[in-house]
């Protein structure tokens, strides 16, 4: 069974600080996606990652994806307030027909 | 440019009805896909509609279904609804079949059953 999961779950960060969030998947894959959602709304596309070693960078948000690892990080550079948001990592797998498996999330939240 | 239109917004049922949700994935998208969203499984694969045929299920019991129409709207149905089918329903379109760059979500149905 494939998964993917996420850590932390939870994060709690001052502003101004730098953390990074991790995502391992299981399986075989060359593309991984994250996208925020901000409570009670939609998900928002942040990046995607399209082949092994890419990296991404908007803002204070830099993702990049390790292929043989499989492993994908979301780094934030001194945060702040507007951050908080739960972030998800998706992966997409080859010959499962076109779907994300998502992540468990991550909730972060800023404070001031 | 609109982007993916999920109608209603909010919806409350009683156990045993059943339901139909409504997509309009953005204009010229031929790919739509289905996700549910609950606290406890997180965010699981419904299905995914390309040309008005389903080309990909995931596992939910036969009590949701959805189909496709020729403008590319979509609509899900849940049959015999149950308190556990409580959830945030995604809906989410891309220009092709297939995940490729990623899909644009709507906002969604939160549909409350009780």
């Amino acid at each position: 069974e494939l998964k993917v999961e996420q850590n932390p779950l939870f994060l709690s960060m001052q502003e101004g600080k730098n953390y990074t969030i991790y995502c391992n998947y299981s399986t075989t894959s060359d593309r991984l996606y994250w996208y925020r959602q901000d409570p009670g709304k939609s998900l928002e596309s942040l990046f995607v990652l399209l082949s092994n070693g890419a990296v991404k960078q908007e803002g204070r948000l830099m993702a990049s994806l390790d292929t043989k690892a499989r492993l994908s990080t979301l780094h934030i550079t001194a945060a702040v307030h507007d951050l908080s948001a739960t972030y998800f990592c998706a992966v997409d797998v080859a010959n499962t027909g076109n779907q994300f498996y998502f992540g468990t999330g991550t909730s972060l939240t800023v404070i001031p | 440019k609109a982007g993916v239109t999920q109608t209603p917004r909010y919806l409350i049922k009683t156990r045993g009805q059943q339901v139909t949700l409504s997509c309009s994935p953005i204009s010229g998208h031929r790919s739509v896909s289905w996700y549910q969203q609950t606290p406890g499984q997180g965010l699981q694969f419904l299905f995914e509609y390309f040309s008005e045929t389903q080309r990909n299920k995931g596992n939910f019991p036969g009590r949701f279904s959805g189909r496709q129409f020729s403008n590319s709207r979509s609509e899900m149905n849940v049959s015999t609804l149950e308190l556990g089918d409580s959830a945030l329903y995604l809906c989410a379109s891309s220009l092709k079949l297939g995940t490729g760059r990623g899909y644009t979500f709507g906002s969604g149905t939160r549909l409350t059953v009780v």
